[in-house]
C-alpha cells in the first residue's frame, strides 16, 4: 500500500511570503503529526492531528497552523516566512491517537527561504 | 519536558563489526515508548526499532538489539555485523501522548 505522500517535494520562497504543505497519510492511518527538521535544532515536533483536531502542539509561533480534513489528509501553513523557517518539514502518520503506535514518515517537504 | 540525548554526533564502524550508538532521556513519567529511527541520505526515516518501557525484557530485531535501562534512563542500539547500508543518521526518540521528542542524531558511517 501507498506510503505518506508529501506534496511539494522541493519549494523556494521569500521572506514574507507564506507557504502550504500537504501530507497524504497512509490509507486508514488517522493521526498525523508535523515535525520541523533543521541541522542547528534537529527535529522539533510542530503539531498532531486525530480525527480533524489538534492534540497537541510544540513550541511554535502562531505563524504556523496545520488542519486535516475528513479524508486525514493534512495541511500545515506557515506565514510571514523568516529566513529561519528553511528546513525539512516531515509528516508522519499512525492508525490511531494512541501512544504505542509506530510513526510512518513520508519524504518530506523542503522548503528554502531567501 | 521530556528530553532526548545522544552525546555521539558522529561515529564510524567497520562493515561486519559492531557498534554502539548511545541514548538518554529524561521524564517523571513511568509508561512511554522509546524508538529508534534511522534516516539515510535518502531522508525518508524509517523506523529501526521500539521498545514499551513496562517491558523488561529488550527488544530486537534481526541484527539490532537495543539495551535498555530504565532506571538509568537509558536506551542504547547495538548494531551486529554492520553493512553498508546501515550507513544513516539514527534518531534515538521518546513518545508518550503521541507527542514524540527526538535527540540530536549520530550520524552512522560504515567502512568497508
Amino acid at each position: 500500500k501507498a506510503g505518506v505522500t508529501q506534496t511539494p517535494r522541493y519549494l523556494i520562497k521569500t521572506r514574507g511570503q507564506q507557504v502550504t504543505l500537504s501530507c497524504s497519510p497512509i490509507s486508514g492511518h488517522r493521526s498525523v503529526s508535523w515535525y520541523q527538521q533543521t541541522p542547528g535544532q534537529g527535529l522539533q515536533f510542530l503539531f498532531e492531528y486525530f480525527s480533524e483536531t489538534q492534540r497537541n502542539k510544540g513550541n511554535f509561533p502562531g505563524r504556523f497552523s496545520g488542519r486535516q480534513f475528513s479524508n486525514s489528509r493534512s495541511e500545515m501553513n506557515v506565514s510571514t516566512l523568516e529566513l529561519g523557517d528553511s528546513a525539512l518539514y516531515l509528516c508522519a502518520s499512525s492508525p490511531t491517537a494512541s501512544g504505542a503506535n509506530v510513526l510512518t514518515f513520508g519524504a518530506g517537504s523542503r522548503l528554502t527561504v531567501l | 519536558a521530556q528530553t532526548v540525548t545522544q552525546s555521539q554526533p558522529e561515529m564510524s564502524v567497520q562493515e561486519a563489526e559492531t557498534v554502539t550508538l548511545s541514548c538518554t532521556y529524561d521524564t517523571s513519567e513511568n509508561n512511554y515508548y522509546l524508538f529508534w529511527y534511522k534516516q539515510p541520505p535518502s531522508r525518508q526515516m524509517i523506523l529501526v526499532i521500539r521498545q514499551e518501557a513496562y517491558k523488561q525484557q529488550n527488544a530486537t530485531e534481526n541484527r539490532f538489539s537495543v539495551n535498555f535501562q530504565k532506571a538509568a534512563k537509558s536506551f542504547s542500539l547495538k548494531i551486529s555485523d554492520s553493512q553498508l547500508g546501515d550507513t544513516a543518521m539514527y534518531f534515538c526518540a521518546f513518545m508518550r501522548d503521541n507527542d514524540m521528542r527526538f535527540g540530536a542524531g549520530t550520524r552512522l558511517t560504515v567502512k568497508p
